[in-house]
Parts: structure tokens; sequence; C-alpha cells
């Protein structure tokens, strides 16, 4: 089941904020917002999460708006390391069934000169 | 965060054989975890590896052509059994819970499959 919704592709000038939206309208209460990237030929790395409230860490930062119902993933100056396929996942923490990191087709963002 | 290796890196196989990837992590942590990424695809969970007892197996996975085995706290396998062309992907262990706090989950650079 597609719990978020992302723009399949975007483009972005090497220097500038990448903005990636996603879309998570049916997000419970208890759910948290993931982004993940996976840059070509590795695995994903995680880069940011949070739960109601902006975060900001040394390589994003992520806006939830207050209804919680969509966000924002912000890079701040792209280069072209990270073009990358980005992920936007909810969960909840914990260990039960609801807490699986499961994946979306993501965002495909090509930072370009 | 968790370090996560995997052996091998990639491997060339022949149809109906049986490989073995092992995953380690560098800490304990709480679950660890084994998905699948077929060509241009995103990634599926296969399982949880529990440790001291059975896998925990997602629909469309089952532990006769995906054995895992989780012996310890920072080590874990998947066996991907009699093989096929079908089963070229890359497979990814994947972890959460290092140092008994965190619940970041953190992925290994994965195992590319080809099968011949």
């Amino acid at each position: 089941d597609a719990k978020t919704t992302q723009p399949p592709s975007m483009d972005c000038a090497e220097g500038r904020a990448a903005n990636l939206p996603c879309n998570h309208s049916t997000i419970s209460g208890n759910e948290y917002v993931y982004w993940y990237r996976q840059i070509h030929s590795q695995g994903p790395q995680y880069i940011i999460h949070g739960l109601k409230n902006n975060e900001t860490n040394e390589m994003a930062s992520l806006i939830i708006t207050e209804d919680r119902k969509s966000s924002t993933l912000i890079l701040p100056h792209a280069t072209l390391r990270d073009t990358a396929v980005y992920y936007c996942i909810v969960r909840v923490k914990g260990t039960g069934t609801a807490s699986k990191l499961t994946f979306g087709t993501g965002t495909r963002l090509q930072v370009t000169l | 965060s968790a370090v996560i290796s995997q052996k091998p890196s990639r491997d060339i196989c022949q149809r109906g054989t049986s490989l073995t990837i092992q995953c380690q992590v560098d800490s304990q942590v709480t679950m660890m975890f084994w998905y699948r990424q077929q060509p241009g695809q995103s990634l599926t969970l296969i399982a949880t590896a529990n440790q001291g007892s059975e896998a925990t197996y997602e629909s469309g996975f089952v532990i006769d052509k995906f054995p895992i085995s989780r012996p310890n706290l920072t080590f874990s396998t998947l066996t991907v059994s009699n093989l096929s062309p079908e089963d070229s992907s890359i497979y990814l262990c994947s972890a959460r819970g290092a140092g008994g706090t965190t619940d970041t989950q953190y992925f290994g650079p994965g195992t590319r499959l080809t099968v011949l």
C-alpha cells in the first residue's frame, strides 16, 4: 500500500536548493516521516526524520506541514554528488509490523551544472 | 550509527545452485532485515531476521527459497536457493537499533547477484 506520493523525477542546478516534496495525507499520529536516498549502485543512506517539528542536520532540512499531510526535504546547496533517488517513508518507531521500512518508487533527483 | 558490510559484493551463479550472502554489523543491533532490489526497481522487504528464532517473511517470500540465519546480534546470512535468472537482483542487508537506543535503520552496500 502506497503511503506516500512523490514526483518521479526532478532537476536542480548545482549550488541551488533542491526542494523535494512528499505527500502523506493518510499519516497516523504516531508515524514519523523518514527520508533516505540511494546513489547509484549503493545501499540506501539515511538522511533525516521527523514527527511534526521541522528538523535540520548536516545533510538536509525537513519541513513538515502543520497538518502533517505533506513534507519537503531541502538540500540547501545541491552538488553533483546529490544526484540520487530520494525516498520519503512513513513509519512508526519500535519493532512491530507498522515499524517496517517500506520503500515506494521515490524521486530521481538529477543535479546539473 | 551502524556500519554494515556484506560479502560477497557481487557474484555470478549458475541456474539451480545457491548463494549465501553474509551480513556483518559493527555493533549489536536490535533488528536485522533483508531486502531485494530488482533491476530498475525499488527495494522490497524479504524478511526480518530474528535472533534465535525463525525469520519473519513478507508475503511472496518463503523460507525454502530464502533461508535466513541470525546466530547473534551482529551477524546474519541470507541464502538464495535453487537460483533462476529471475533471482538476478541486488540483495541488501539492513539493521536498526544500534547501541540499543537509536531507531534509525542503516543499509549495507548490497550484493549484486547475476544468475546465468
